[in-house]
């Protein structure tokens, strides 16, 4: 299996730019989440997903950030409008229900301008 | 919610000696404590974990042991080698894992030659 794929890598974009990451989980993984990594605040939960509906959002730090899955290979984290303070390394992970790892693809590291 | 504290944030040792890391956490519904490692650039990975129902768990020269009583847990690692250098993070979930993780905020484990 190819892991977790996100894309893209690297996003340069400038403040008040609609900003969108995806992600495809492992194939068969039913759950699905989205962290964000900053040097300050360390690894946070955004969101998560079991079966494409989201279970928790509470870490959704505004309503600038919506996430969607619309399906079991598919997931997107939208960020509308983009602040400086957005910048950061997001992280999907997923994970099958009856092991517990979460395995994280590569991240997307975001600048905003 | 959850809140996991981790100690301490920089550990430098000699190669060969051992190096030890603590955690501990707010939510006694806890159930699930994975450490990850992340290197320069990279995505965390998932190195060992332990489950509220087991006091220790041992993986060649890594062991973390939990106190459920005190609510810390402790990652272990002895004849520490260069490539034991990293970012380490230790994690709590009350899901058992299939939920999201709360991450400590991480130790910068350095090995001096």
């Amino acid at each position: 299996d190819a892991g977790v794929i996100q894309s893209p890598r690297h996003e340069v974009t400038e403040m008040g730019q609609e900003v969108t990451l995806r992600c495809k989980p492992i194939s068969g993984h039913d759950y699905l989440f989205w962290y964000r990594q900053t040097m300050m605040r360390g690894l946070e939960l955004l969101i998560y997903f079991n079966n494409n509906v989201p279970i928790d959002d509470s870490g959704m730090p505004e309503d600038r950030f919506s996430a969607k899955m619309p399906n079991a290979s598919f997931s997107t984290l939208k960020i509308q409008p983009s602040e400086p303070r957005d910048s950061a390394v997001y992280f999907c992970a997923s994970s099958l229900s009856a092991s517990n790892e979460q395995f994280f693809g590569p991240g997307t590291r975001l600048t905003v301008l | 919610g959850e809140n996991v504290e981790q100690h301490p944030s920089t550990l430098s040792v000699q190669e060969g000696d051992s190096a030890v890391i603590k955690c501990t956490y707010s939510d006694s519904a806890s159930n699930y404590f994975p450490w990850y490692k992340q290197e320069l650039g990279k995505r965390p990975q998932l190195i060992i974990d332990i489950r509220s129902n087991v006091g220790e768990k041992k993986d060649q020269r890594i062991a973390v042991t939990l106190n459920k009583t005190a609510k810390h847990f402790s990652l272990h690692i002895t004849e520490t080698q260069p490539e034991d250098s990293a970012v380490y993070f230790c994690a709590a979930s009350w899901g058992g894992g299939a939920d999201g993780l709360t991450f400590g905020k991480g130790t910068h484990l350095i090995i001096q030659p």
